[in-house]
Parts: C-alpha cells; structure tokens; sequence
C-alpha cells in the first residue's frame, strides 16, 4: 500500500520560534498534498491543499504568512509553523493523493507539535 | 458547500456485536467514499473504499453505499475492543479535484 512518511512525529519548540514539519510520499508520486490539523477531541481541519509547483491553497481562516507550505517536488511537500505560539500546539497530518480519479488519501503519522 | 453527516455517538456496542456507523452526504455528484479509522492520538487509516451501489466485504468490514438516499454505511461484525476507535467517512466529488470531504466521526467504544 501507499506509504506517506512524515517527520517529526514529536517536537517541543519555545514561543517565538518556527517549526517545519516534512511529508514525503514514499513508493508514488503526489501532485497534490494535503494539511490538515487536529485539536484533542476534535475533529480533522483542513488547513491547506499542497499542490507541487505552485502556490498552496488554504481554507478560510488559515493565516497563510503563518502556516508556510512548500511542495517543491514530486514526493515532498513542507508545512513550517512560523513564529509559534501555545495556540498552535495541535496535532498535524499531511495526506498524500495517487492523483489516480476517486483514490483515496493516504495520511502521514502525523507531527504533534507542544509549543511552550 | 458539500457536507458530510456523522452521528458523533458515541456508540457502545458489546464484544462480538455488529456495530452500525452511518453517514449522509450533501453532494450527490460525489463518486468515491472512504472509511478511516482514527485511535486516539494516532492519524487516519484506511479501512474501505466503495464505488458503486450495494455492498462491499473486507473482512469483517461491510460498506454499504445508497446514491439515492445519499447514504453510506460502515458495518463491522464480530466487534473487537480492538475496534474501539472513531471512524471517518469521507467522500470525494469525484474529477482531478483529489479533496476529501470529512465527517466529523463517530466515536465507537466495544466493551470486552
């Protein structure tokens, strides 16, 4: 099956500081990749669709100068959390699409981030 | 806006039960519907993919799929307290837009 790889699955940063988050198809190629977030409890939001070689597009609500996303290649597409603050602690997840008709998404382990 | 309808629950069901999860969807354009399963903590994965009207099996897994009623359904028989998970039904309108539709999940706990 389709394996999306995403690293880290842990990080602590302090308030202040940017984070960048990896998501790296494994055995295919993903034109398009998606980045969602999660709060305990809740359930997933979308926040961007990553798509290789062009601008990312993000949902509503979603600060795109805040949440970076690049998706410079075929097989990796990048989230990094810029000047992070306790709000953003959540619970991150990339997706990944075939980009065959009707596929499913294919998700990363996801990256639980702590900000203090 | 295309929407997707879960029963939050959650659902408790007895080990060796059927457990029935159920969702309806606002698009009926939509061609392709999907059943994540999410532990606690853990991101999605996927359990069933169904197409086309009627049923699918993997295992003890049933999908159901009713474009009419614009209906889709998760059945598991011989429920495990490994079960015990929230499960998500997506669907996706189908065309190069590879965007999924989520509901926002149903909580099932099976008691040992």
């Amino acid at each position: 099956g389709a394996v999306v790889s995403q690293h880290p699955s842990r990080v602590i940063c302090k308030s202040g500081t940017s984070v960048k988050i990896e998501c790296r198809s494994l055995d295919f190629q993903a034109t398009t990749m998606f980045w969602y977030r999660q709060f305990p409890k809740q359930s997933l939001m979308l926040m961007a669709t990553s798509n290789e070689g062009s601008k990312a597009t993000y949902e509503q609500g979603v600060e795109k100068d805040k949440f970076l996303i690049n998706h410079a290649s075929l097989t990796l597409s990048t989230l990094t959390v810029t000047s992070a603050h306790p709000e953003d602690s959540s619970f991150y997840i990339c997706s990944a699409s075939r980009g065959q008709p009707n596929s499913p998404l294919h998700f990363g382990n996801g990256t639980r981030l702590t900000v203090t | 806006q295309k929407e997707v309808e879960q029963n939050s629950g959650p659902l408790s069901v007895p080990e060796g039960a059927i457990a029935s999860l159920n969702c309806t969807y606002s698009d009926r354009g939509s061609q392709s519907f999907f059943w994540y399963r999410q532990y606690s903590g853990k991101s999605p994965e996927l359990i069933m993919s169904i197409y086309s009207n009627g049923d699918k099996e993997d295992g003890r897994f049933t999908a159901q799929l009713n474009k009419a009623s614009q209906y889709v359904s998760l059945l598991i028989r011989d429920s495990q307290p490994s079960d015990s998970a929230t499960y998500l039904c997506a669907v996706n309108g189908g065309g190069s837009n590879y965007k999924l539709t989520f509901g926002k999940g149903t909580l099932l706990t099976v008691n040992p």
